[in-house]
């Protein structure tokens, strides 16, 4: 069975610098990886996926995320924050394409002004 | 708007009651998932539903069902509520194909509360 570990139930980051969210993963075949935002009272957003080819992947908003095989990694990054970035973010895997997808507990990013 | 529809948007109720959540997937998904997402358990798949079949069960209680109809969408009824069934179910919708990378779209949510 496949699991998702995010380190740091909460971030904070001051607007305009690094952004780093911390996924890291367990499944015993090549996964589909996924970064989600959640937005107060609202639905989940897909921001990027990995599923095959170029292990960097560019997603919605400048975020972006590197799978590292060898460390079970797919860690969340933006250069610069911004305010309207904080929200709750999921990370989270699945083992072949229509099959369910399987959550980290999320990350809540706050951005000082 | 990810074009998936979910109703009611809340919903309060009593323990011991039954209730039904409804979801409309976006135009030509044949597959439909239901999520709960609740403070102490976090986002949880429970059920998923292809082209009006059972296709995969998660962690869903013996006290919830669901089915998909042919026009596809997808009811997620609830019965003998606990108090501890208060969360938000999230709906979410994909294609199916070849191409097909299992990218899920999700419904704004229904938050149930029972009292």
């Amino acid at each position: 069975a496949q699991s998702v570990t995010q380190l740091g139930s909460h971030v904070s980051v001051s607007e305009g610098a690094l952004v780093l969210l911390r996924c890291n993963y367990s499944s015993s075949v090549p996964p589909y990886l996924f970064w989600y935002v959640q937005y107060p009272n609202q639905g989940l957003q897909l921001l990027l996926k990995y599923t095959t080819g170029a292990t960097l992947v560019k997603g919605i908003n400048g975020f972006e995320a590197e799978f590292k095989k060898s460390e079970t990694s797919f860690h969340l990054t933006k250069p610069s924050a911004h305010m309207s970035d904080a929200a709750e973010y999921f990370c989270a895997v699945s083992v072949r394409a229509g099959n369910m997808l399987t959550f980290g507990g999320g990350t809540r990013l706050m951005v000082k002004p | 708007d990810s074009g998936v529809t979910q109703t009611p948007k809340h919903l309060i109720t009593a323990t011991g009651q039954r209730v039904t959540l409804r979801c409309s997937p976006r135009s030509g998904d044949l597959s439909v998932y239901w999520y709960q997402q609740s403070l102490d358990q976090g986002l949880q798949f429970l059920i998923q539903y292809y082209n009006g079949e059972e296709r995969a069960k998660g962690n869903i209680l013996e006290r919830f069902s669901a089915q998909q109809f042919p026009d596809l969408h997808s009811e997620l009824n609830l019965s003998s509520l606990e108090l501890g069934d208060s969360a938000l179910y999230f709906c979410a919708s994909s294609e199916w194909g070849a191409t097909s990378y299992n990218e899920q779209f999700f419904g704004p949510g229904t938050r149930l509360t029972v009292l």
